[in-house]
């Protein structure tokens, strides 16, 4: 069975940083691409970050470009992702999510139960 | 930037309507575009992919069409356990999310 369990949330002033991972079970981590996606209260879903399986390619939002880095660890079957100059506006639920090759292309098919990140002084 | 536009915001329905929601694409996607279920405090749930391919185990009374700009997400009829938010996304140029169209009750 897939699991993703995300961690390393919780309340941070603005302006600081914090590093969120996802432990990955049940497949073969390495040869899946992930994601990173977020969900401020009350609101929609937003894509931010994409990492390949050997980490050769990564996409960024342009939110959070030059702040959020995204980055694996294969044997370790965890992902990361590194949030820098952290604002009010970035507090949310951040989840993983594999991208699973589905008649040709890849998409994201499972996620987590995400982490709460809460930007606050 | 791709952007991708859904409607409505929110739709009130009751048990055994048909509901349809939209979604459109700022440019052409071809095909590349999913939907998904999402209950409060859950994460989202892989409905449909390929615009009109639905995933395993998900009931039939579900389906989506459309192509390039223009797709819908249709159900048949709604039964309670539908009531949710959904939300399109497109997977042709990196990742982008709709705004999400809340279905409740009547």
């Amino acid at each position: 069975e897939v699991q993703l369990v995300e961690s390393g949330g919780g309340l941070v002033q603005p302006g600081g940083s914090l590093r969120l991972s996802c432990a990955a079970s049940g497949f073969t981590f390495s040869s899946y691409s992930m994601n990173w996606v977020r969900q401020a209260p009350g609101k929609g879903l937003e894509w931010l970050s994409y990492i390949s399986g050997s980490s050769t390619t990564i996409y960024d939002a342009d939110s959070v470009k030059g702040r959020f880095t995204i980055s694996r660890d294969n044997a370790k079957n965890a992902l990361y992702l590194q949030m820098n100059s952290l604002r009010v506006e970035d507090t949310a639920v951040y989840y993983c999510a594999r991208e699973a090759n589905i008649e040709g292309a890849t998409l994201p098919d499972n996620w987590g139960r995400g982490t709460l990140v809460t930007v606050s002084s | 930037d791709m952007q991708m536009t859904q409607s409505p915001s929110t739709l009130s329905a009751s048990i055994g309507d048909r509901v349809t929601i939209t979604c459109r694409a700022s440019q052409s996607i071809s095909i590349w575009l999913a939907w998904y279920q999402q209950k409060p405090g859950k994460a989202p749930k892989l409905l449909i992919y390929k615009a009109s391919t639905l995933e395993s185990g998900v009931p039939s009374r579900f389906s989506g069409s459309g192509s390039g700009t223009e797709f819908t997400l249709t159900i048949s009829s709604l039964q309670p356990d539908d009531f949710a938010t959904y939300y399109c996304q497109q997977y042709k140029s990196h990742r982008t999310f709709g705004q999400g169209t809340k279905v409740e009750i009547k």
